[in-house]
């Protein structure tokens, strides 16, 4: 079974960093392209950064470049989100996603929460 | 980058109506086009990927279609189970965009 948990959430003030987890089981983790997927509270979803299974490619959301970076460590099974600089526009709720062989997001996570408030 | 326009925003039917959501892409994006249901208090469950298959134990009462940059997702016969927001999201090139949303209900 496909499972994907993230970790790391919290309220933390604007200005100041957060690193996100996704610890990914039941699949290779290393033959898929992964996603990070944001979603603030009551609205819609964001799609927020994108890294490859060998971390060739990596893209990001014009909201978050400079300021967000995606990583993976494959042999940890385990994808990364460093946020710094940190805005209250940046609080929602983030999700994990598996990038499909169709390219989209086949499988999520249950999302981690991050606050930006002082 | 390609916006992906929804509608409706909200939609009320009754047990057994059928049921039609649509998505506008702003240029072609192919079949990459995938639907998604969130219920309430939970992550989002792919429904159709490549604009008209059907994802693996989602009931046979929903499919999807296209005309050209039109995608529709019909679920045939709503059941209670079926509610919740419902999202498009085109795959076709980064950023990837999802629409805005269906919010649906039971009458």
């Amino acid at each position: 079974e496909v499972q994907l948990v993230e970790s790391g959430g919290g309220l933390v003030q604007p200005g100041r960093s957060l690193k996100l987890s996704c610890v990914a089981s039941g699949f290779t983790f290393s033959n898929y392209g992964m996603n990070w997927i944001r979603q603030a509270p009551g609205k819609g979803l964001e799609w927020v950064a994108y890294i490859s299974s060998g971390s060739s490619y990596i893209y990001y959301a014009e909201t978050v470049k400079g300021r967000f970076t995606i990583s993976r460590d494959n042999a940890k099974n385990t994808l990364y989100l460093q946020m710094t600089s940190l805005r209250s526009e940046d609080t929602a709720l983030y999700y994990c996603a598996r990038r499909s062989t169709t390219e989209d997001f086949d499988y999520w996570g249950q999302g981690v929460m991050v606050t930006v408030s002082s | 980058d390609i916006q992906m326009t929804q509608s409706p925003a909200s939609l009320s039917a009754s047990l057994e109506e059928i049921v039609t959501i649509t998505c506008q892409a702003s240029q072609d994006i192919g079949n990459w086009l995938a639907w998604y249901q969130q219920k309430p208090g939970k992550s989002p469950q792919l429904l159709i990927y490549g604009a008209t298959s059907l994802a693996d134990g989602v009931p046979s009462r929903f499919s999807g279609s296209r005309s050209g940059t039109q995608y529709s997702l019909k679920i045939s016969r709503l059941q209670v189970e079926d509610i919740g927001i419902y999202y498009c999201l085109q795959a076709y090139s980064a950023p990837l965009t999802f629409g805005s949303g269906t919010k649906l209900e039971i009458k």
